[in-house]
């Protein structure tokens, strides 16, 4: 299985600043991977697939880059709505595998 | 908007079998190249992919689960089901139904899941 890794495992921020999660894959997953917002209680939510690509209705302050076995999710512009916990899934080979997940909080 | 509902006990005891359905509604199971998922979370760890399944009957499952899960559709309900047997306390979690588009892979809607504990 490709094991998922991501850093940091939480954030503290303030409203308005710029995040940075990465997430790192054990091999080489192309750009087959993607993001999800999570907030206790509700639905995950799509973010950016493949790599880089943000899905209708996802704020424009939400970008994602990388390829092969590194890659950065980025929240510019952090706004009150966006603390929650992010985590990154590689879709490249079954089984289908997610990183642990970062936690931004309020600072 | 695609809305996807978990539904089942949220206790089972050690060694029977957990039954879970998802209902879909304003999207056909049976339409478009998707794939009907089901991802579990035990308390503390993280998102664990179970399988999914095609209207059309094709599945994948996680090797991990050593054949214990099962996923089937029902195109005349809008629904599909896990089931997964011999369960233990490590099968305790929260389980999310999800869609899966294919090519590229990505999950698009999930439920908002469901708890089930596994105990006597």
């Amino acid at each position: 299985d490709i094991q998922m890794t991501q850093s940091p495992s939480s954030v503290s921020a303030s409203v308005g600043d710029r995040v940075i999660i990465i997430c790192r894959a054990s091999q080489d997953v192309s750009t087959w991977l993607d993001w999800y917002q999570w907030k206790p209680g509700k639905a995950p939510k799509l973010l950016i697939y493949a790599a880089s690509s943000l899905p209708s209705g996802v704020p424009s302050r939400f970008s994602g880059s990388g390829s092969g076995t590194e890659f950065t999710l980025t929240i510019d512009s952090l706004q009150p709505e966006d603390f929650a916990t992010y985590f990154c899934q590689q879709a490249k080979s079954f089984p289908f595998t997610f990183g642990p997940g970062t936690k931004v909080d309020l600072k | 908007q695609v809305q996807l509902q978990e539904s089942g006990p949220g206790l089972v005891k050690p060694s029977q079998t957990l039954s879970l359905t998802c209902i879909v509604s304003s999207a056909s199971i049976s339409g478009g190249n998707y794939y009907w998922s089901w991802i579990r979370q035990p308390s503390g760890k993280g998102l664990e992919w179970i399988g999914d399944i095609h209207y059309s009957g094709s599945t994948h499952y996680n090797p991990s689960l050593k054949s214990r899960a099962s996923v089937s559709v029902d195109t005349s309900k809008n629904q599909f089901s896990l089931r997964l047997s011999s369960v233990t306390a490590a099968d305790t979690a929260v389980y999310f139904c999800a869609r899966a588009k294919r090519d590229p892979w990505y999950f698009d809607y999930w439920g908002q899941g469901t708890l089930v504990t596994v105990s006597s």
